[in-house]
C-alpha cells in the first residue's frame, strides 16, 4: 500500500460527458502528479501541483484541468470526453523538494468512454 | 529534456534464468533514475532508484541495476527469474527531486516454467 488513494477505481461514461477523478496523497506529501496510461501512448505526465499551486505541465489537453485543495487532495477534471480519453489515470505524490525523487503511485482510476 | 528508451517491449525467460531489461536515458544533467514494476490491475511500485551514490543499486525482490554514465544506461537484472516476476517494468528519469518522472514505454516480462 503506497498510501496514495484514488477514487473511483472504475468509471464508465459516454462521449461528451465530464468526470472528476480524486486523489489523496500520502500523509505529509506536498506534491501531487497526474499521469495517463494508455496502450498507444504509455505513461504520460499530465500535470503537477505543489502545495496548492500548479508547478509543471506535461501533455495535458485543454479539455482537462486539475486543482489541489488546501487539505492537499487533488482532483482531475476531464470534460467533453472522447473515445480516445479511455485510459488508466494515475495519481502520484512526493514530499517537498528534498529527497531522492521517487513518486508514490495510487492504484489508478480506469476510465472507459463509450 | 530527459527521455528514456526501453529496448524490447516484451522479454520472455524461463524460470531460473537471468532477467535483463534494458534502459537507456538521455539527460543534460546527472539524472535520478528509477525502475518501477506494475502488476496487472495495480499501480506502479518502486523497485529501485539511483541517486548518484553507488552505481550498483540493489532493489526489492532480488533485482539490481547498474548505472553506466559512459553508456547512458541503467539496465535492470535479476540472476534467477521467478514466476511471480511476470509483470510490466518501467524505467524512469528525472533531473531533480520534486519533479515529474519521465517514463519509458515499458517492458513486459513473461516467465515460463
Amino acid at each position: 500500500d503506497s498510501g496514495v488513494t484514488q477514487t473511483p477505481k472504475h468509471l464508465i461514461t459516454a462521449t461528451g460527458q465530464r468526470v472528476t477523478l480524486r486523489c489523496s496523497p500520502r500523509s505529509g506529501d506536498l506534491s501531487v502528479y497526474w499521469y495517463q496510461q494508455s496502450l498507444d501512448q504509455g505513461l504520460q505526465f499530465l500535470i503537477q501541483y505543489y502545495n496548492g499551486e500548479e508547478r509543471a505541465k506535461g501533455n495535458i489537453l485543454e479539455r482537462f484541468s486539475a486543482q489541489q485543495f488546501p487539505d492537499l487532495h487533488s482532483e482531475l477534471n476531464l470534460s467533453s470526453l472522447e473515445l480516445g480519453d479511455s485510459a488508466l489515470y494515475f495519481c502520484a505524490s512526493s514530499g517537498g523538494g528534498a529527497g531522492t525523487g521517487e513518486l508514490f503511485f495510487g492504484e489508478g482510476s480506469r476510465l472507459t468512454v463509450l | 529534456a530527459q527521455s528514456v528508451t526501453q529496448l524490447g517491449s516484451h522479454v520472455s525467460v524461463s524460470e531460473g534464468a537471468l532477467v535483463l531489461l534494458r534502459c537507456n536515458y538521455s539527460s543534460s544533467v546527472p539524472p535520478y533514475l528509477f525502475w518501477y514494476v506494475q502488476y496487472p490491475n495495480q499501480g506502479l511500485q518502486l523497485l529501485l532508484k539511483y541517486t548518484s551514490a553507488a552505481t550498483l543499486v540493489k532493489g526489492i525482490n532480488g533485482f539490481e541495476a547498474e548505472f553506466k554514465k559512459s553508456e547512458t544506461s541503467f539496465h535492470l537484472t535479476k540472476p534467477s527469474a521467478h514466476m511471480s516476476d511476470a509483470a510490466e517494468y518501467f524505467c524512469a528519469v528525472s533531473d531533480k527531486a520534486g519533479t515529474a518522472l519521465i517514463f519509458g514505454k515499458g517492458t513486459t516480462l513473461s516467465v515460463s516454467s
